[in-house]
């Protein structure tokens, strides 16, 4: 059963507008939440993480915003850039003793247009 | 910036053969990660360690996988017998502790096996 959902594979957007990729999670116990950006043949890069006291953190032009009743969060990419397009997953982790693991999303497949 | 090296980028072997990937985590990181990740999907945790130790190998398929950290520096995953199934990318990954979220990915190994 999928803890982390990213409930879209794709997405396409014009270049200059936003880009909202939405991700879904089940476990309470998750108290922090990450995005990773993915080129193909490449690992994961880290773009931006919020810890669960917070609903809000800004990096430049990438927002992630956490609804924690919803168990709903989402990252914002204003303006979209052709640079942009690439694989982006959310991962979420809870602390387990002195551990934490992330659990991973299936990723959206996001395509900037010029 | 400081950045997780592996070796090699590309692997093409026939099945029945070994196998094996190297990784050198950010410097000073504690914490060392192997994840194997198939196209569609998030990436899968292997193997986790601490130092030298290791944390979690819960997901490893102990009977063909192996994987060390002598000294808990750099770390090689090791495949033997490798099978069809295998074929993936294998991604290596560092954070600076145990319980600290964000882990930092290389470029990973794109392992064929035929």
């Amino acid at each position: 059963d999928q803890q982390v959902k990213q409930n879209s594979p794709s997405l396409s957007v014009q270049e200059g507008r936003i880009s909202i990729l939405n991700c879904d999670y089940t476990n309470s116990m998750f108290d922090y939440f990450l995005w990773y950006k993915k080129y193909p043949a490449e690992g994961p890069t880290f773009l931006i993480s919020i810890s669960s006291i917070k609903d809000k953190n800004e990096d430049g032009r990438f927002t992630v915003f956490l609804n924690k009743s919803a168990k709903h969060l989402s990252l914002h990419i204003v303006p979209s850039q052709p640079g942009d397009s690439a694989v982006y997953f959310c991962a979420a982790s809870a602390r387990s003793g002195n551990n934490r693991k992330l659990i991973w999303g299936l990723g959206t497949s996001l395509a900037v247009n010029p | 910036e400081a950045e997780v090296a592996q070796s090699p980028r590309y692997k093409i072997t026939e099945k029945s053969q070994a196998v094996a990937f190297w990784c050198d985590p950010i410097s000073g990181h504690a914490t060392l990660y192997w994840y194997r990740q198939i196209l569609g999907q998030g990436p899968e945790l292997l193997v986790q360690f601490q130092d030298e130790s290791v944390v979690d190998d819960s997901q490893l398929p102990k009977d063909r996988f192996s994987a060390e950290r002598l000294k808990g520096v750099d770390s090689t995953l090791k495949i033997q017998p490798a099978e069809l199934g295998d074929s993936a990318m294998y991604l290596c990954a560092s954070s600076l502790a145990v319980g600290l979220g964000t882990q930092y990915f290389g470029p990973g190994t794109r392992l064929t096996v035929l």
